[in-house]
């Protein structure tokens, strides 16, 4: 069966370092692959797509890669800051308005 | 990309009882889709809704117990029957982007406490 692990349920780093988060995935050949955030409380908020022919994407602080080889996304935000402090999910598709598939999520603490 | 008003944001409810959970988006959308999320599990797919038709249930779903209506473009609702507090969980509705360029629009989430 599909199944999508993100690489730990938790992650503490500090204010400024790089946080790098895991998405890997198998028995499953997604057309793209998504990054939400989601606060204690709220629905997840969209963050970032990369498609299956892309590699890298960035966007402000974040960046994503993405690697069809080994079935996996890095998911990086840069100079990190204690408001970056969230739930990470990783989410996969496979046609355009169809469901996505979610991964459990990453909770990351940024302290100062 | 869509804003979706979904309600309510909590209750606690009797077992027995059922729940019924709105959402409200602000555009036309074809498919609409009703996710439930435990604590500390990731999001699951519950239903996809269309309009005009049968909601198509994931397995371990059934219409008896989530039974969905779909009346128009712009709005869903999800009844949570006869609870148990095996049904506590936060429940989401979410819209896909008429862009694959944007990602999905989720409602901010209905958490739901079964006594």
């Amino acid at each position: 069966s599909q199944k999508i692990e993100q690489n730990s349920e938790a992650l503490n780093i500090q204010e400024g370092k790089t946080a790098t988060l895991t998405c890997n995935y198998t028995n499953y050949s997604p057309a793209y692959l998504q990054w939400y955030r989601q606060d204690p409380g709220r629905g997840p908020v969209f963050l970032l797509l990369i498609r299956e022919n892309e590699k890298e994407k960035r966007k402000e602080r974040l960046k994503v890669t993405f690697d069809t080889t080994l079935k996996q996304s890095l998911f990086h935000i840069t100079a990190s800051q204690p408001a970056d402090s969230a739930t990470y999910l990783c989410a996969l598709g496979n046609q355009a308005g169809t469901a996505l598939i979610f991964g459990k999520g990453t909770t990351l603490s940024v302290s100062s | 990309s869509a804003v979706i008003s979904q309600k309510p944001s909590r209750d606690i409810c009797q077992r027995g009882t059922s729940l019924t959970i709105q959402c409200q988006v602000d555009s036309q959308v074809t498919m609409m889709f009703w996710y439930r999320q435990q604590p500390g599990q990731s999001l699951t797919l519950i239903a996809t809704a269309n309009q005009g038709s049968e909601a198509t249930y994931e397995s371990g779903f059934v219409i008896d117990k989530f039974p969905i209506s779909r009346p128009n473009l712009t709005f869903s609702t999800l009844t949570v029957s006869n609870m148990s507090p095996e049904d506590s969980s936060i429940y989401l509705c979410s819209v896909a982007p008429g862009d694959r360029t944007y990602g999905y629009t989720f409602g901010s989430g209905t958490r739901l406490t079964v006594v």
